[in-house]
């Protein structure tokens, strides 16, 4: 099983910052990797699919990078409405995966 | 729109059964695979099982194989979770997920989920 590890667990951060999240898989997964925000109450949201594609409808403020094991999600310049919770997810191999998550709060 | 509305959550015994819905719109289903994820009170996602467009494929968890059965009917547009020996374990909220074309595709859909509490 490829193992996806989130780093930090929390990321404090201010409104117009940026935030760096990282996800380190366990063994290469190419580019297939998926970056999801999740609110509270709310059902998880694709921003970025194959490690730096925006889905539809994705601010640019949003943007991903990486392959094989190292990848990261940028938010250029946070928003009020992306303090949220950020998942990592692979689908190189079975079992899919997801990572632990990154919780980015306001400071 | 895409939409997809699960249905049949709710409190269960340990030992006993559930039949999970999902009802899709909006989308030709039977050109895409399906999932079914859930999410624990508090914790993280973890990916339960996929099944391809035509329904010939299927993949489980470890953590369900042998107790869950992913199915589908192209001709009513639904998908299915039939989730048997439920375990404390398994209480989550349970979400219906569309993939973007085949079993490998990315997840590009969420459902709201359906809620399902294994509890004495």
């Amino acid at each position: 099983e490829i193992v996806l590890t989130q780093s930090p667990a929390t990321l404090s951060l201010s409104p117009g910052e940026r935030a760096t999240l990282s996800c380190r898989a366990s063994q290469s997964i190419d580019s297939y990797l998926a970056w999801y925000q999740q609110k509270p109450g709310q059902a998880p949201r694709l921003l970025i699919f194959d490690a730096s594609n925006r889905a539809t409808g994705i601010p640019a403020r949003f943007s991903g990078s990486g392959s094989g094991t190292d990848f990261t999600l940028t938010i250029s310049s946070l928003e009020p409405e992306d303090f949220a919770l950020y998942y990592c997810q692979q689908r190189s191999h079975w079992p899919l995966t997801f990572g632990g998550g990154t919780k980015v709060e306001i400071k | 729109e895409v939409q997809l509305v699960e249905s049949g959550g709710g409190l269960v015994q340990p030992g006993g059964s559930l039949r999970l819905s999902c009802a899709a719109s909006g989308f030709n289903f039977n050109t895409n695979a399906m999932n079914w994820v859930r999410q624990a009170p508090g914790k993280g996602l973890d990916w339960v099982s996929t099944i391809s467009g035509n329904g010939a494929n299927t993949y489980y968890s470890d953590s369900v194989m042998g107790r869950f059965t992913i199915s589908r009917d192209n001709s009513k547009n639904t998908l299915y979770l039939q989730m048997n020996t439920l375990r404390v374990e398994d209480t989550a909220v349970y979400y219906c997920v569309k993939s973007f074309g085949g079993i490998y595709a990315r997840f590009d859909y969420w459902g709201q989920g359906t809620l399902v509490a294994v509890s004495s």
